[in-house]
C-alpha cells in the first residue's frame, strides 16, 4: 500500500544549524510528491512540490527515487521556520494527497 | 476572505449526534478535498468533489457522506458520531484535481 513515512516527530535545532526532516515514501509508479508546513494558529500551506525544483525559504528537497525519498533541507535554520511539517504524496492515477505523520520542527535561539 | 472558509471553527456534540461540516473553496476551484486529522490516524484523505460530482474516496466511514452543490460549497455530515470521531476536519480546494490543495482552517470536533 501507498505510505508516506516521517521517521522523526520532533527535531530539535538551534538557530543557525542546518536542518534535515527525512521523508520517505513506498509507491510503484510516478509520484508526486509535496512539503506542507503549518505555523503555530495557521492552516496547512504549500511549501514545496518536486516537480517546481525551486527553494522556498531557504528550503529544498530533492527526490531520490532510487531511495524513494523526499528530504527537505535547510543549511541555516531560524526562529521562525519553528512549525510542523508534512510530506504528502500524490500518485500519479489519483488526485488525493497520502500524509506522512508529520514532524515538529523546533529552531531555539 | 477569498481563501478556503469552514464553518464552525469548533463544534462540540455528544455520542450518537449527527453534524454537518461546511466548506467553501476558493472562488473559482471546482474541486474540493475533505481530510481529517487526528492524533492517532494523522491527516486523512476522506472523499474529493470536482463540480459537483464525487471523484474519489478515501478512508471515509459509511457513517459519513459528503456532497458538492452547484454553487460549490461543500459539506460534510458525520453521523451516529463516536467518540472516536473526534478530529480536525480540514477541508481543502484547487482548481482543478491536478493543482496544488489549498487548505482551509479546519474545523474542530469534539464528541463528548
Amino acid at each position: 500500500a501507498q505510505r508516506v513515512t516521517q521517521p522523526e516527530k520532533l527535531l530539535s535545532v538551534f538557530k543557525g544549524a542546518p536542518v534535515e526532516l527525512k521523508c520517505n515514501y513506498s509507491y510503484s509508479g510516478s509520484p508526486e510528491l509535496f512539503w506542507y508546513v503549518q505555523y503555530s494558529r495557521q492552516r496547512l500551506q504549500l511549501l514545496l512540490r518536486h516537480i517546481s525544483r525551486e527553494s522556498i525559504k531557504g528550503f529544498t528537497a530533492d527526490l531520490n527515487k532510487g531511495e524513494t525519498s523526499f528530504h527537505l533541507k535547510k543549511p541555516f535554520a531560524q526562529e521562525e521556520d519553528s512549525a510542523m511539517y508534512y510530506c504528502a504524496l500524490r500518485m500519479d492515477s489519483s488526485y488525493k494527497l497520502i500524509f506522512g505523520s508529520g514532524t515538529r520542527l523546533l529552531v531555539r535561539p | 476572505d477569498s481563501g478556503v472558509t469552514q464553518t464552525p471553527k469548533h463544534l462540540i456534540t455528544a455520542t450518537g449526534q449527527r453534524v454537518t461540516l461546511r466548506c467553501s473553496p476558493r472562488s473559482g476551484d471546482l474541486s474540493v478535498y475533505w481530510y481529517q486529522q487526528s492524533l492517532d490516524q494523522g491527516l486523512q484523505f476522506l472523499i474529493q468533489y470536482y463540480n459537483g460530482e464525487e471523484r474519489a474516496k478515501g478512508n471515509i466511514l459509511e457513517r459519513f457522506s459528503a456532497q458538492q452543490f452547484p454553487d460549490l460549497h461543500s459539506e460534510l455530515n458525520l453521523s451516529s458520531l463516536e467518540l472516536g470521531d473526534s478530529a480536525l476536519y480540514f477541508c481543502a480546494s484547487s482548481v482543478t484535481a491536478s493543482n496544488e490543495q489549498f487548505f482551509g482552517p479546519g474545523t474542530r470536533l469534539t464528541v463528548l
